[in-house]
């Protein structure tokens, strides 16, 4: 079965910051890959979404990740954080053609001004 | 487009006690799948439903069920509570044989005591 890592359980940055967001997953097949956000008190939103073609995947807000195959990454970036980026991110993946999504434990981002 | 709506959104229940969770799809959405967030952990996938009959289970113990309507949208039923249900049940809708990721509701806060 397939299962997700998140290293980073809480991350705190100043406002203007770069940020990177590890995930990493464990399936040796073809896989689709997500980002998902929470802010507080809302519900799960997608970032951004790997299916297939160029390995470097753009997003909402700024917000863009690169599908590392060999690495079995899925690392999340975004070159100046801003305080309204505060939430929690988790990672997800999918499996061929099942619709069901293996998530990560999240990591809390939390941007101070 | 109408979002997934869940409610309600919050419930207080006694252990042995048998709750039952609802959701409505977003518009044009026929997929329906649950899941459970414990606190500080990535959502978990109990199960999904497509043409009203079960899709796919994650590792859940029958007393987990659940029923999908004519219109799409979905019940979860919890029996025998116990404090480890205790949790946000999140809905999340999709489109069979089209998935590009999940529309999720707010969720329902369950507290088990």
């Amino acid at each position: 079965a397939q299962s997700v890592s998140q290293h980073n359980h809480h991350v705190i940055l100043s406002e203007a910051a770069s940020l990177e967001l590890g995930c990493n997953y464990s399936y040796g097949g073809t896989v689709n890959l997500f980002w998902y956000v929470q802010y507080p008190g809302q519900h799960l939103q997608l970032l951004l979404k790997y299916f297939s073609g160029d390995p470097l995947v753009k997003g909402i807000k700024g917000f863009e990740a690169e599908f590392i195959k060999s690495k079995f990454s899925f690392n999340l970036r975004k070159p100046s954080v801003q305080w309204s980026d505060t939430a929690e991110y988790f990672c997800a993946v999918n499996t061929g053609t099942a619709s069901k999504l293996t998530f990560g434990t999240g990591t809390r981002l939390q941007v101070t001004l | 487009e109408t979002g997934v709506t869940q409610s309600p959104t919050h419930l207080i229940k006694t252990r042995g006690q048998q709750v039952t969770l609802r959701c409505s799809s977003q518009s044009g959405h026929n997929t329906v799948s649950w899941y459970q967030q414990a606190l500080g952990q990535g959502p978990q996938f109990i199960f999904q439903y497509y043409r009203e009959e079960e899709n796919g289970r994650g590792n859940f113990p029958p007393r987990f069920s659940g029923l999908q309507f004519p219109n799409y949208s979905s019940e979860l039923n919890v029996n025998a509570l116990e404090l480890d249900d205790s949790a946000l049940y999140l809905c999340a809708s999709s489109r069979q044989g089209e998935f590009y990721g999940y529309t999720f509701g707010s969720g329902t806060r369950l507290t088990v005591v």
